[in-house]
């Protein structure tokens, strides 16, 4: 059982475009990272989101957490071919103990067309 | 600073064979996780390290060993590998899992594969 749904899983837009992509669970995080993947790379850190219906804005890119901490959205502006590559949310879950636990999603694969 | 350094960036292993995945961080991080990342099933988490001595299983553990001697160094070993074990591995490290919101750092990755 996926703890996050990501979706879509694959988007193909035009340089220019906005769009939005989503991140849901039934389970309640204590946080919600967003990571970007470019081929060959590991992931990197965009973005931490703490608080319920909290808004971070990075340049373009728009991340929001929902007031119920269980899901989230990314929403980029005026895409750019930069922007390509593979997305993927990630939730804390409190463990016990003292120590979260990171658990991923299956990612949505972003194509931005010059 | 180097960060997270994977060695190797590449392997083709026969079935059967055995071989570790090495995995440096120079940031005096606490926590140490491998993962597997396969098309259409994101990032799933194999073993994980809280400190220098222990380890813990997560995800997808069958056919790892793993142990973490010292703060620095967490090695994946494949005990005997199989074609279901052609993947991915990234390795990543976090400052402290105690804290809300720390952030994951990944090296680039081993792409392995089993014939």
């Amino acid at each position: 059982t996926q703890l996050l749904e990501q979706s879509p899983q694959f988007l193909s837009i035009q340089e220019g475009e906005n769009l939005t992509v989503y991140c849901n669970s039934s389970s309640v995080f204590s946080s919600l990272q967003w990571y970007r993947q470019e081929p060959g790379e590991g992931p990197v850190l965009l973005v931490t989101v703490v608080t319920g219906g909290e808004v971070k804005k990075l340049k373009r890119l728009t991340f929001q957490f929902g007031d119920a901490r269980k899901d989230s959205s990314l929403h980029i502006t005026a895409a750019q071919p930069g922007d390509t590559g593979l997305y993927l949310c990630a939730g804390q879950l409190y463990s016990g103990a003292g120590s979260y636990q990171l658990t991923f999603g299956k990612g949505t694969k972003l194509s931005v067309i010059p | 600073n180097a960060g997270v350094t994977q060695t190797p960036k590449f392997q083709v292993l026969k079935t059967g064979q055995s071989m570790t995945l090495q995995c440096a961080q120079d940031m005096n991080h606490e926590y140490m996780s491998w993962y597997r990342q396969d098309p259409g099933m994101g990032l799933r988490l194999i073993h994980y390290s809280v400190g220098a001595g222990i380890t813990d299983q997560g995800e997808v553990p069958n056919g790892y060993n793993v142990s973490r001697s010292t703060t620095e160094d967490f090695p994946l070993r494949l005990l005997s590998a199989a074609p279901s074990q052609t993947s991915v591995y990234f390795c990543a490290s976090s400052y402290s899992v105690a804290l809300l919101g720390t952030e994951a750092f990944f090296g680039q990755g081993t792409r392995l594969t089993v014939v």
